[in-house]
């Protein structure tokens, strides 16, 4: 079946300008991640959504940072007024959660930002 | 404060001996320790779950083992294969934490034939 797929894969934008990322979860899955990943590091948490609850933001790094999810479906990850350090890979998962317990996230490809 | 460590030099073996990798944690109270492989330019793919009261799982050429005592997991790749090269992650949820993941920063595997 269908993975969670993200778009666009590339962007480049000049610093100062707004971008938006959108992530497709796999149909079904409750759950839905978003993590920043810069160059050689690992995988920085910024904002996870279940079902109808309101979302944990505890991992966005400023308030230029949003992100939506309309029901279990499609999110969008809104970055405001774009910095060079806001430059990284940003990977969006989900997952499915039965019975309490959480299983494996699946992710996407990832969308490179670029900020010139 | 809370930390995820993984060696972050990569580890060089010969193909077809065993590759061992390392994840330390401290001030965690781990529900669980998953650990994930990641390619260059994809995201990465989840490979085997331990749950805090499991001493070892397997799956095919892949061992894990979680310590809570020493604080550690290690993941083992038996009879490495040049395929195999690729950044391990190992990543863990606390018991106050919900489904929230924290990953540590990886260590690169290269196998050579």
């Amino acid at each position: 079946g269908a993975g969670v797929s993200q778009s666009p894969s590339n962007k480049v934008t000049e610093k100062g300008k707004d971008v938006e990322l959108r992530c497709d979860p796999i149909s079904g899955h409750t759950a839905l991640y978003w993590y920043r990943q810069r160059l050689g590091q690992g995988l920085e948490f910024l904002i996870y959504f279940q079902g109808n609850s309101a979302p944990d933001k505890s991992g966005l790094p400023s308030d230029r940072f949003s992100a939506e999810r309309t029901g279990e479906s499609v999110s969008t990850l809104t970055i405001q007024r774009t910095q060079q350090e806001d430059s990284a890979v940003y990977l969006c998962a989900s997952s499915s959660r039965r019975g309490g317990s959480s299983y494996e996230q699946y992710f996407g490809p990832g969308t490179r930002l670029t900020v010139t | 404060s809370q930390k995820i460590e993984q060696n972050s030099e990569a580890l060089n073996i010969q193909e077809g001996k065993t590759a061992t990798l390392t994840c330390n944690y401290t001030n965690y109270s781990p529900a669980y320790l998953q650990w994930y492989r990641q390619d260059p330019g994809r995201g990465p793919v989840f490979l085997l779950l331990i749950r805090e009261n499991e001493k070892e799982k397997r799956k095919e050429r892949l061992k894990v083992t979680f310590d809570t005592t020493l604080k550690q997991s290690l993941f083992h790749i038996t009879a490495s294969q040049p395929a195999d090269s690729a950044t391990y992650l190992c990543a863990l949820v606390a018991n106050n934490a919900g489904n929230m993941l924290t990953f540590g920063g990886g260590t690169r595997l290269m196998v050579k034939p």
